[in-house]
């Protein structure tokens, strides 16, 4: 147990949707990342939050959003879903901005249909 | 951009024998990390072992060794002793702390272990 906890564990809902997954970081974590993984592919890194605040974004599409709370949980937020939105969503957390490795969560599986 | 490329997208081994998984890397970066993850049936994404780029000496925890030839932009993994449980996709990434902690990963390997 990575003590990165993610909900729900599946989501299946219909395209044009939005749905918002959940993450809470390992206690004490500052930093939150956010990745998704389509079907047998490597992790794409969307984007990040440290503390409150917008750190880096990735290959994030404008359909999706994120924030990160004052108690450190982050949601990610996915709009006007299509087909290919069908993935797997890692949240990952790490102690500091830089320097420290990060810890997966179990992931969100998301089926779009 | 920081690139990672896994050149073998499907590998085996005999239970109990050694198998090298391939990595190479590309950035302008002087000081960043390298990673091997597992990702076993579960999908939950395991850290096998990491290597900082300014150590010489090679990573190494239990039966995962790493080879890091930084001039060559190569780190590559070698599991030794292979069990049942190593089966797992395992991906290369790449970390660079200037920009924070933002993973770039391979596209990773499929191992099978076989009995």
């Amino acid at each position: 147990d990575s003590g990165v906890t993610q909900t729900p564990k599946h989501l299946i809902t219909a395209t044009g949707q939005r749905v918002t997954l959940r993450c809470s970081p390992r206690s004490g974590d500052l930093s939150v990342y956010w990745y998704q993984q389509s079907l047998d592919q490597g992790l794409q890194f969307l984007i990040q939050y440290y503390n409150g605040e917008e750190r880096a974004k990735g290959n994030i599409l404008e359909r999706f959003s994120a924030q990160q709370f004052p108690d450190l949980h982050s949601e990610l937020n996915l709009s006007s879903l299509e087909l290919g939105d069908s993935a797997l969503y890692f949240c990952a957390s790490s102690a500091q901005d830089r320097n420290t490795e990060a810890f997966f969560g179990q992931g969100t599986r998301l089926t779009v249909v | 951009a920081q690139t990672v490329t896994q050149s073998q997208p499907e590998m085996s081994v005999q239970e109990a024998e050694t198998v090298t998984l391939s990595c190479t890397y590309d950035t302008s970066e002087n000081n960043y990390y390298l990673f091997w993850y597992k990702q076993p049936p579960s999908r939950q994404m395991i850290l096998v072992i990491r290597q900082e780029a300014y150590k010489q000496q090679n990573a190494t925890e239990n039966r995962f060794s790493v080879n890091f030839q930084k001039a060559a932009k190569s780190f590559s993994l070698k599991i030794s002793d292979s069990q049942l449980g190593d089966t797992a996709m395992y991906f290369c990434a790449f970390m660079k702390p200037s920009t924070g902690n933002q993973f770039y990963f391979g596209t990773g390997t499929s191992l099978t272990v076989i009995p």
